[in-house]
Formats: structure tokens, C-alpha cells, sequence
């Protein structure tokens, strides 16, 4: 069974700071490994996603994770923190299979991000 | 592109009736659609698997006979919770798949069940 973990129930950062949330996973394969982001009341955004190649993925919004496989993490930073970037965010992970069956994911428990200004 | 919509974004009906929300990819097809469930403050659940043109795969310990999904074409899935009660009051979010590695989300649906 696959399962994601978000250590952090809340994190607190000032605007202009970097910021990490957290993700660590748990597979049996190879782990395919996405952040969303979700505003209150509304559906998720898709942030980016590590599928192969680079360990650094870039998404939007400046965004950016690392995948550490001998860590088997995937945590998701940004340089500069803004107001605007407080939100909720969760890490995903599916398996790596075949069909669309195979497209589901399972989310860890989310993190709250609140930037002060 | 790549743009989910779901109807009726909230909904507030009586205990004992039934509800049925929409789920569909606007410029994209997608031979599955994913439903799951968020309560407040926590994360997704996965609820169902919806394939186009057959049953939906259901998540254990969901009611296949209360949550009742149908995929009936490429861009659309229906998810009607039958009989509802307070307790499946909730945050109904659908997502669609039109390939490998690409799901995208609806904007979600509000269930409100008094």
C-alpha cells in the first residue's frame, strides 16, 4: 500500500522568507509524486509533479520540490514567501502503472501555510 | 485548458432526499473520473473510480448502493447520494483523468444535508 505523510500540520513563515512543507512517502515502485494547492472552498491546483528525470521540478507560481529517493521525500519550497501563497497544500503520490486505474492518488493529510506580511 | 467543472457548486437538501452532482471536463475528454470526499479541515478521501461505460470501483467502506456514480459519456460523471443524511454532509470534489500522470480537479460541491 501507498502512503503519504505531511509532518506539519501548519506552517508559519513572514513574506520575503523561504519556506519547505514538508513530504515523505512510502511505496512499493516507483513512487510518481504531485503537489496541489487548495484555496478555502474550492477544488485543488495542480502545482507540479515529479515524474522522472531531474530530482528538481519547477511547477507554477514559482514553486519548486526536490525528490530525494534515499529519503524518499518530496518537499515543496519556495524562495521568497508571499501573502497570497497562504493556502492549503497537499503531496500526492501515485504508483507507476499501466492503466488509468492506475491514476489514483493518495494525498497526505495537507498542510496549512500562512504567510505574515 | 484542462478545465473541470462541477453543478451545483453547493446544495442544501432535506435528510432522506437525494442529490445528484456533475462532473464535467470542459475541453478535454477523460475516460476516468475520480470522486472523493473532504471534510473539514482534513484531506481527500478517495471515494470511487469512475470509468466511462462501465461500474465504478468503489473505495472499501463506501456504499456503492448510497453513492451512486455514472459515467454515461467522456466528459461527464454523476455522483447521486442517495437517501442523504447530516452525516454525508461534506465536500464533494471530482477529478478527470485524460491520460497518464494528468488528473485534474473540479472546484468541488458543498453538501449540506439538514
Amino acid at each position: 500500500a501507498q502512503s503519504v505523510a505531511q509532518p506539519e500540520d501548519q506552517v508559519n513563515v513572514a513574506e520575503g522568507n523561504p519556506l519547505t512543507v514538508k513530504c515523505t512517502y512510502s511505496v512499493s515502485g516507483n513512487p510518481y509524486l504531485f503537489w496541489y494547492v487548495q484555496y478555502p472552498n474550492r477544488g485543488l491546483q495542480f502545482l507540479l509533479k515529479y515524474i522522472t528525470g531531474d530530482n528538481l521540478v519547477k511547477g507554477s507560481y514559482g514553486f519548486e520540490a526536490e525528490f530525494n529517493k534515499s529519503q524518499t521525500s518530496f518537499h515543496l519550497k519556495k524562495p521568497s514567501a508571499l501573502v497570497s501563497d497562504s493556502a492549503l497544500y497537499f503531496c500526492a503520490v501515485r504508483v507507476a502503472v499501466n492503466n488509468n486505474a492506475g491514476n489514483m492518488l493518495t494525498f497526505g493529510g495537507g498542510t496549512r501555510l500562512m504567510v505574515k506580511p | 485548458g484542462a478545465v473541470v467543472s462541477q453543478h451545483p457548486s453547493w446544495v442544501i437538501c432535506k435528510s432522506g432526499t437525494s442529490v445528484k452532482i456533475e462532473c464535467r471536463s470542459l475541453d478535454f475528454q477523460a475516460t476516468t473520473m475520480f470522486w472523493y470526499r473532504q471534510f473539514p479541515k482534513q484531506s481527500l478521501m478517495l471515494m470511487a473510480t469512475s470509468n466511462e461505460g462501465s461500474k465504478a470501483t468503489y473505495e472499501q467502506g463506501v456504499e456503492k448502493d448510497k453513492f451512486l456514480i455514472n459515467h454515461a459519456s467522456l466528459t461527464l460523471s454523476t455522483l447521486t447520494v442517495t437517501s442523504a443524511h447530516p452525516e454525508d454532509s461534506s465536500f464533494y470534489i471530482c477529478s478527470a483523468s485524460p491520460r497518464l500522470h494528468e488528473q485534474y480537479f473540479g472546484p468541488g460541491t458543498r453538501l449540506t444535508v439538514t
